[in-house]
């Protein structure tokens, strides 16, 4: 079954250090996302790819960096995580045009 | 830019009864956008409940409906009759032609008690 996988399911991270979220699916889609879910702000889209080795921008990119190194793989880091990243961060993927999009289960970071 | 108003917080209904959740967008694209309703149930991940792209048009999933209008800018969600099952956070969300990501409400959850 066609499927997003996101790991891990939870972290816990110190502030400064260096977190790596990771995302797999095998959908065969060509575009990847990256989005972080608060209380109070519902999904924000933080970068996204729509080809290996490439990465795009969304609305909230600032303090966070994006990795494609294949169609199926995705990364978010965090080079230096902060207290403000605490969220749940879900990955997404999309055959693109008016497709719908396919999510992952969440990974719940917790920044101390 | 684009953005998403839904119905804030949470909602509390009697299982039978019926539901709705309002949901009004905006969006500066000279195209109709395409329209989503996304749900979480408990401990899982967000799931497509139902997808309208063509204005006018009306989709359907699980006993829920909602109605793409463009003139009101509109997508509400609606339920006749709800079940404890039910009980979930509902999404309703913008995407563009481009699959260059959605933009989503802030999500209303839905109690439904026996």
């Amino acid at each position: 079954e066609a499927a997003v996988t996101q790991s891990p399911r939870s972290k816990v991270a110190v502030t400064g250090g260096k977190v790596t979220l990771s995302c797999h699916q095998t959908n065969n889609h060509d575009y990847m996302y990256w989005y972080r879910q608060d209380t109070g702000h519902g999904l924000r889209l933080i970068h996204y790819s729509y080809v290996a080795d490439s990465t795009e921008k969304g609305d909230i990119p600032d303090g966070y960096k994006a990795s494609r190194p294949s169609q199926e793989n995705f990364s978010l880091i965090l080079e230096l995580a902060s207290l403000s990243q605490t969220a749940v961060y879900f990955c997404a993927s999309s055959e693109g045009g008016r497709s719908d999009y396919t999510f992952g289960s969440g990974t719940r970071l917790l920044v101390i | 830019g684009d953005s998403v108003t839904q119905t804030e917080g949470q909602v509390t209904v009697s299982e039978s009864k019926s539901l709705i959740i309002n949901c009004t967008y905006s969006t500066t694209s000279i195209a109709y956008p395409n329209l989503f309703w996304y749900v979480r149930y408990p401990g899982e991940g967000l799931q497509l409940l139902l997808k309208v792209i063509t204005a006018g048009q009306k989709g359907s999933s699980r006993g829920f409906e909602a109605t793409y209008n463009k003139e009101t800018t509109s997508f509400h969600l609606q339920k006749a009759s709800v079940q404890e099952s039910d009980s979930a956070v509902y999404y309703c969300a913008l995407g563009d032609n481009y699959a260059q990501g959605l933009t989503f409400g802030l999500g209303t959850r839905v109690s439904v008690f026996p």
